[in-house]
């Protein structure tokens, strides 16, 4: 079946140090990729998404692009904040008509000043 | 846009009682609703699928009859925990989509007693 792998965390970096949080994928047909990004305690906000191939997603910084060729949607930001300290999701979208997702494990991210 | 919410926010009941979480899109009609379970720090567990007017479909290992779900309208669904017991403490996350992108509610912290 479908599935997400992200990189295991916690990853800490220090401020304005550059971000790569690792995502890979498998999957049967041609599936929509997310990131979402989870604040303590509250729920899952969408950061970024792609739906076809070398589509990139991008928002407050943060970049993904869809490679169907190493099956893989990289998050990167050149320039890590404090405030960016969460967990980040990496999802797929079944296509299926069900829009039900593949989660990956979520890798927690640490920012110190 | 694209706002989900979800009331209460947190819960503390008594074992035997039972608890009702509403989660309500917006901004949106929501075609399909979901329903997960999120333990500490680790991913979301997906419960139950709820489509308006029809029943929920609920994932293996999912009780149906102590997680009930209803999806009244394209704007609101509900989680019902029926006689609630200290293992269903958790921290519940529902989502609405209107096709492809799931959009989250900010989670109910529930504390059965």
């Amino acid at each position: 079946g479908d599935s997400v792998t992200q990189m295991e965390g916690p990853v800490t970096l220090s401020e304005e140090a550059f971000l790569t949080i690792n995502c890979t994928y498998t999957a049967t047909g041609y599936p929509s990729l997310f990131w979402y990004v989870q604040y303590p305690g509250e729920g899952l906000q969408l950061l970024l998404k792609a739906t076809k191939a070398d589509d990139k997603g991008s928002n407050k910084g943060f970049e993904a692009t869809y490679r169907k060729e190493t099956t893989s949607f990289h998050l990167e930001k050149g320039s890590v904040q404090v405030s960016d300290s969460a967990v980040y999701f990496c999802a797929l979208s079944d296509r299926g008509g069900t829009y039900k997702y593949i989660f990956g494990t979520g890798t927690r991210l640490k920012v110190l000043a | 846009g694209a706002v989900v919410s979800q009331h209460p926010s947190r819960v503390i009941c008594k074992s035997g009682t039972s608890v009702k979480i509403e989660c309500r899109s917006l901004d949106f009609q929501a075609t399909t609703m979901f329903w997960y379970r999120q333990f500490p720090k680790q991913s979301l567990m997906l419960m139950a699928t709820s489509n308006e007017g029809s029943k929920a479909t609920y994932e293996q290992g999912v009780e149906k009859d102590k997680f009930l779900i209803n999806h009244a309208s394209l704007t609101l669904s509900t989680l019902t925990v029926t006689s609630a017991h200290p293992e269903d403490s958790s921290f519940y996350i529902c989502s609405a989509t209107p096709g492809d992108t799931q959009y989250f509610g900010p989670g109910t912290r529930l504390t059965v007693l």
